[in-house]
């Protein structure tokens, strides 16, 4: 069973469109995440929801709009794709919940691959 | 502010050799996690290991091994006997105490890319 799920693995579209990806984690985990991983492999924080609320929105641009309709499910919507969006978009969870003893390690999807042309 | 810094781009070894990943962070907090994931070439990310602030022992699993030393900031990572499968992409990564809500802030090192060559 695949603990975080997301679609599509790879997405090419052209520029000015709208895109979606989806996540869904079976982990019963509180928390999700957006991580996007540029060309050089860098990896940074875009969003994180715990319990579907937004707890982290780390300067991304207005056409990003993240959607948690319920803490097993986080959606991710780009409007008017630009070349620069072209990344690798990975989904995560983690427990995150208070206490040193619970296990807040952060889980991956296996990523999704957008190219925007 | 949480900084992890992997000041290797690249390393190539060949098969068979020890290879030392390095790692250093920073971070104001005493509470904090500490961790290490792959990306091998098909592009997933693999949780390795999970070390929090307040255990410094050293942990092996198989050939892999991790040394935590709080007092020069590191957590290297080191394989014994590298074969062609290791190459990948590592990752170290730091988590502090959460923010509100019990939320965790990781921030990811620049990642290490390792070959094992044949």
């Amino acid at each position: 069973d695949t603990a975080v799920s997301q679609t599509p693995k790879y997405l090419v579209t052209q520029m000015g469109n709208d895109k979606s990806i989806k996540c869904e984690q079976n982990l019963g985990h509180d928390t999700m995440y957006w991580y996007k991983q540029d060309s050089k492999k860098f990896l940074k924080i875009m969003f994180s929801y715990n319990n579907k609320e937004l707890i982290i929105n780390e300067t991304v641009p207005n056409r990003f709009s993240p959607k948690s309709p319920d803490k097993a499910h986080l959606n991710l919507h780009i409007n008017s794709l630009e070349l620069g969006d072209s990344a690798v978009y990975f989904c995560a969870s983690s427990q995150g919940r208070l206490g040193l003893q619970l296990g807040n390690t952060i889980y991956f999807g296996e990523g999704s691959w957008l190219t925007v042309v | 502010a949480q900084k992890v810094t992997q000041a290797q781009t690249e390393i190539s070894v060949v098969e068979k050799e020890d290879v030392t990943l390095d790692c250093v962070y920073e971070t104001r907090d005493t509470t904090y996690y500490l961790f290490w994931y792959k990306q091998p070439p098909s592009g997933e990310l693999v949780f390795l290991i999970r070390r929090n602030s307040f255990d410094e022992q050293n942990e092996i699993s198989g050939r892999y091994s991790w040394n935590f030393q709080k007092s020069t900031s590191s957590f290297n990572f080191t394989i014994t006997a590298s074969q062609v499968v290791d190459s990948a992409v590592y990752f170290c990564a730091l988590s502090e105490a959460p923010l509100t809500s019990g939320t965790y802030k990781y921030i990811f090192g620049t990642g290490t890319r390792l070959k094992v060559l044949a």
